[in-house]
């Protein structure tokens, strides 16, 4: 099993909204990771969790919070977007590092109004 | 230096033509080059992936070429067909030595468009 599970697919949310994006792998990886990608772009890195704990932050504002609960979940916690925030947010992970094959969720589909 | 880039933006090819997509990169510590492809509405997905240590890998109708002393890479899609119709994107990533600062460097992505 190689997959990479994600809710929710779509979100919609207000300026004052809090909510949280949920990932889910179960193939054994050690390295989990959230982008964000917009339209006609590249997947832009925000966070790497290696085994369980933060190790790259890229800079991303404080109104996304990242968390790994355990090995096999990773949740992006959301407040206080802005309208320059909606685009589509990728979980991924890997076995180790970014030099083994990173699989890739499907996404969810963000939209802050 | 840590920048990879690709072209062309965009392709047209015609089904049972042959897909080239280049990428070139300026760090020569670069030692794991994949290539994604992405379906609307989907996470990218691993297509193939090369190491410096070969020049050429081939798997069913895609090959990647690697010219290390040119820095650049390629992908060829042999024999292509509507359903390889796509956004491309090449990466690049090292293996660091203080784990968990490595991390994919993609480029800006091909959307290829393969026609009947």
């Amino acid at each position: 099993d190689t997959e990479v599970t994600q809710t929710p697919k779509h979100l919609v949310m207000g300026m004052t909204n809090k909510k949280s994006l949920k990932c889910e792998q179960h193939m054994g990886h050690r390295a989990m990771y959230w982008y964000k990608q917009k339209a006609k772009k590249p997947p832009e890195l925000m966070f790497v969790y290696s085994y369980e704990k933060l190790s790259i932050n890229e800079s991303v504002p404080s109104r996304f919070s990242p968390e790994c609960p355990n090995s096999s979940l990773l949740n992006l916690h959301l407040h206080a977007l802005q309208p320059e925030d909606s685009a589509l947010y990728l979980c991924a992970s890997s076995q180790r590092t970014s030099t083994d094959t990173q699989y890739f969720g499907p996404g969810t589909r963000l939209t802050v109004l | 230096q840590q920048q990879v880039k690709q072209s062309p933006q965009s392709l047209i090819v015609q089904k049972g033509g042959i897909s080239i997509i280049n990428c070139a990169y300026e760090n020569t510590a670069f030692d794991y080059f994949p290539w994604y492809q992405q379906f609307p509405g989907k996470g990218p997905a691993l297509l193939i992936a090369i190491r410096p240590d070969v020049s050429e890998k081939k798997e069913g109708r895609f090959t990647i070429s690697f010219n290390k002393s040119a820095k650049q890479f390629s992908l060829h899609i042999m024999d292509s067909q509507p359903g390889d119709s796509a956004t491309y994107f090449c990466a690049a990533s090292r293996a660091e030595s203080n784990f968990g600062n490595e991390k994919l460097t993609f480029g800006t992505g091909t959307r290829l468009t393969i026609i009947p």
